[in-house]
């Protein structure tokens, strides 16, 4: 059981727009950033939105993030097939020696 | 370029001893935490525990408490996951990733362990 709640799959076809969200508490989302990422299949994460709405540096701005209160939402328009893909909500928990925390993955599937 | 690099995939027996490595290259290793991060078959990314190279100070998740230690070479700029005694139950992917603000912005590569006797 994962700290922090994503829908287990979303889907939409190709061009759409999708949006995934994730639900936490105020140990964590409530008050800290939340990171975004991608884990396309075989392959290692990728950080696609930090600091809750922020894009890393070639991530394109179909990718959107926000966030309110104990709650954060990913963006994705203009869907595209190679966007097929697990995404991972993240933050860190002050409750929590170790200190972060990650969703349980929404996978993506483009139609 | 900012990397992070994992020594190869592993099979070992049940009650053998491990070590995997990631290297940082690309910034200032003690300057940024490391996080390891596991990945069971099939399943979601679980937090493991961090470690601050500059001084090898470690925090680590209740699940793993116990289980597997962290710990760095600032000289060589290298992470390590161990285990003392593996189980099969230990048999998943292991990412290193660095820490940055309230998350992770690189990853390495991966370190498949598998434990099967």
């Amino acid at each position: 059981q994962s700290v922090l709640t994503q829908p287990p799959s979303v889907s939409a076809a190709p061009g759409q727009k999708v949006t995934i969200s994730c639900s936490g508490s105020s140990s964590n989302i409530g008050n800290n950033y939340v990171s975004w990422y991608q884990q396309l299949p075989g392959t290692a994460p990728k950080l696609l939105i930090y600091e809750n709405n922020k894009r890393p540096s070639g991530i394109p701005d179909r990718f959107s993030g926000s966030k309110s209160g104990t709650s954060a939402t990913l963006g994705i328009t203009g869907l595209q097939t190679g966007d097929e893909a697990d995404y991972y909500c993240g933050t860190w928990d002050s409750s929590l020696s170790a200190g972060g925390v990650f969703g349980g993955g929404t996978k993506l599937t483009v139609l | 370029e900012v990397q992070l690099v994992q020594s190869g995939a592993e099979v070992k027996k049940p009650g053998e001893s491990l070590r995997i490595s990631c290297k940082g290259s690309g910034y200032s290793f003690t300057s940024y935490w490391i996080s390891w991060v596991r990945q069971m078959p099939g399943k979601g990314l679980e937090w493991m525990g961090r470690i601050d190279p500059s001084d090898s100070y470690t925090n680590y998740s209740p699940s793993f408490q116990g289980h597997v230690t962290i710990s760095a070479d600032k000289s060589i700029s290298t992470a390590y996951l161990q285990w003392s005694s593996l189980k099969a139950s230990d048999t998943a992917m292991y990412y290193c990733a660095r820490l940055y603000g309230d998350g992770v912005d690189y990853w390495g590569q991966g370190t498949l362990v598998t434990v099967s006797s």
